[in-house]
């Protein structure tokens, strides 16, 4: 069975500080990570996917397979950063159910 | 591109009824899935269509049913409704094949209010 973990409902950190949401996932094979991002009053949205290996608004996630960690991280973080950050996965290929983790709250303090 | 609709955006039903839940995919998207989000559950998975073909479920009793017209577009059917069924539900569709067939973008849901 797939599952995805973010340990943490809520994180608060003061702006310009580092940013690291956890995310960690269970999966027999290679699967396909993400991160979802939800600002206030809009849609979820993809923030990153590490086949691309991008960094978006400041973001990266590094996939670690030994760990089976897929961490978002930002060095410097901005009051616009706070919303709602989902991790999720899914098997390889197309046709694939995608687990979401129940998400983690960031909160920027100015 | 049209992002992902959904209709209704909110409605209010009451115990024991039935509702449906419309959404219309991004053009050329061919798979489309459907969430329960609740703030306790977070997102939940409830089924995903590809082609008019259910392809994988979640773990909701059959009250929760859908399904997959040829033009991709979706429906969702909740009978028999329940307090506990009050939540945002969204819809998302993907490519569904590819490199990118998995990454999926969302409608902005549908609040269902049970009472």
């Amino acid at each position: 069975a797939q599952r995805v973990t973010q340990p943490e409902k809520l994180l608060s950190v003061f702006k310009g500080a580092p940013v690291e949401l956890k995310c960690n996932y269970s999966y027999s094979g290679s699967p396909e990570l993400f991160w979802y991002v939800q600002y206030s009053r809009q849609r979820l949205q993809l923030l990153l996917r590490h086949i691309s290996r991008e960094s978006i608004k400041g973001f990266t996630a590094d996939l670690n397979k030994g760990e089976t960690s897929f961490h978002l991280k930002k060095p410097f973080a901005q009051e616009e950063d706070s919303a709602m950050y989902y991790c999720a996965l899914s098997g390889p290929g197309g046709y694939q159910k995608v687990t979401f983790g129940i998400g983690t709250k960031l909160q920027v303090i100015p | 591109k049209a992002g992902v609709t959904q209709t209704p955006r909110y409605l209010i039903k009451t115990r024991g009824q039935q509702v449906t839940l419309s959404c219309s995919p991004i053009s050329g998207h061919r798979s489309v899935s459907w969430y329960q989000q609740t703030p306790g559950q977070g997102l939940q998975f409830l089924f995903e269509y590809f082609s008019e073909t259910q392809r994988n479920k979640g773990n909701f009793p059959g009250r929760f049913s859908g399904r997959q017209f040829s033009n991709s577009r979706s429906e969702m059917n909740v009978s028999t409704l329940e307090l506990g069924d009050s939540a945002l539900y969204l819809c998302a569709s993907s490519p569904g094949q590819g490199i990118i067939g998995n990454t999926i973008y969302f409608g902005e849901g549908s609040w269902l209010t049970v009472v």
